[in-house]
C-alpha cells in the first residue's frame, strides 16, 4: 500500500538547520508531485511547497521561500526538506503528502522542536 | 493569497444527526468544469486524511455519509448521520493557484 515514512521527531538549536526526510513506498515515486505542509501546535495547516520528483522542479509559498529547500533522491524514493535559520516559530509538525488530484496520502509527520 | 474562511470554528452534533461545515473562498476557485476545493479530516494526534476532492468527489474508502457540494466561492461539507469516530477537525483546502491555502479548521464534537 502507499506509504510515506517520516521520522518522528527532531530537536534543533536556534539558528541551525534541519533536513527532514520522507520515504515513499507502494507506488512509482516519480509519478506524483510531493508536497510539504506545516502545522504549529494547536494550529491549522500551512502549505510550504511542492516538488516534481522526476525533474526536481519546485514551487514555494513565498513565506517559506528563503528558509525551505525541497529536494529528492530518486534512487531511494525519498523526498527531503531542508529548513534553515530556525527559530522558535518554526517548532511544528511537518508533513509530506503525495499529490494525486488532491493530497491523497500523508506521512505521519515529523515534530520539530527548536530549543537551546 | 486566497483566504478560505471556515464556519463554524467548532460545533457539537448529536449522534446520528447532520453536521454541516461551510468554506468560503475570497475569490472564485472554480471553472465551469471543476471546483478546486478539497476536504480533509484530522483526528486527534493523526495526520490529515483526504475525504472529498474537487468539491464533491468522495475519496475511495471514505464512507458515503460524507458529502461535499458548492461552486464558485461557497462550499459545504456534510456528514450525515454522524458517528462517534467522526470526532475530528475538518479543513478545506484549495489548489487553484500558488500558494495553496487551507481553511482555519472546524472542530466537530459528537454529543
Amino acid at each position: 500500500q502507499v506509504q510515506l515514512q517520516q521520522p518522528g521527531a527532531e530537536l534543533v538549536k536556534p539558528g541551525a538547520s534541519v533536513n527532514l526526510s520522507c520515504k515513499a513506498s507502494g507506488y512509482t515515486f516519480t509519478s506524483y508531485w510531493m508536497h510539504w505542509v506545516k502545522q504549529r501546535p494547536g494550529q491549522g495547516l500551512e502549505w510550504i511547497g511542492e516538488i516534481n520528483p522526476t525533474n526536481g522542479r519546485t514551487y514555494y509559498n513565498e513565506r517559506f521561500k528563503n528558509m525551505a529547500s525541497l529536494t529528492v533522491d530518486k534512487s531511494s524514493s525519498t523526498a527531503y526538506m531542508q529548513l534553515s535559520s530556525l527559530t522558535s516559530e518554526d517548532s511544528a509538525v511537518y508533513y509530506c503528502a503525495r499529490y494525486y488530484y488532491a493530497l491523497d496520502c500523508w506521512g505521519q509527520g515529523t515534530s520539530v522542536t527548536v530549543s537551546s | 493569497d486566497i483566504v478560505l474562511t471556515q464556519s463554524p470554528a467548532s460545533l457539537a452534533v448529536s449522534l446520528g444527526q447532520r453536521a454541516t461545515i461551510s468554506c468560503r473562498a475570497s475569490q472564485s476557485v472554480a471553472t465551469s468544469d471543476s471546483s478546486y476545493i478539497h476536504w480533509y479530516q484530522q483526528q486527534p494526534g493523526q495526520s490529515p486524511k483526504l475525504l472529498i476532492k474537487y468539491a464533491s468527489n468522495l475519496e475511495s474508502g471514505v464512507p458515503a455519509r460524507f458529502s461535499g457540494s458548492g461552486s464558485g466561492t461557497d462550499f459545504t461539507l456534510n456528514i450525515h448521520p454522524v458517528e462517534e469516530e467522526d470526532t475530528a477537525t475538518y479543513y478545506c483546502h484549495h489548489s487553484w493557484e500558488i500558494p495553496w491555502t487551507f481553511g482555519g479548521g472546524t472542530k466537530l464534537e459528537i454529543k
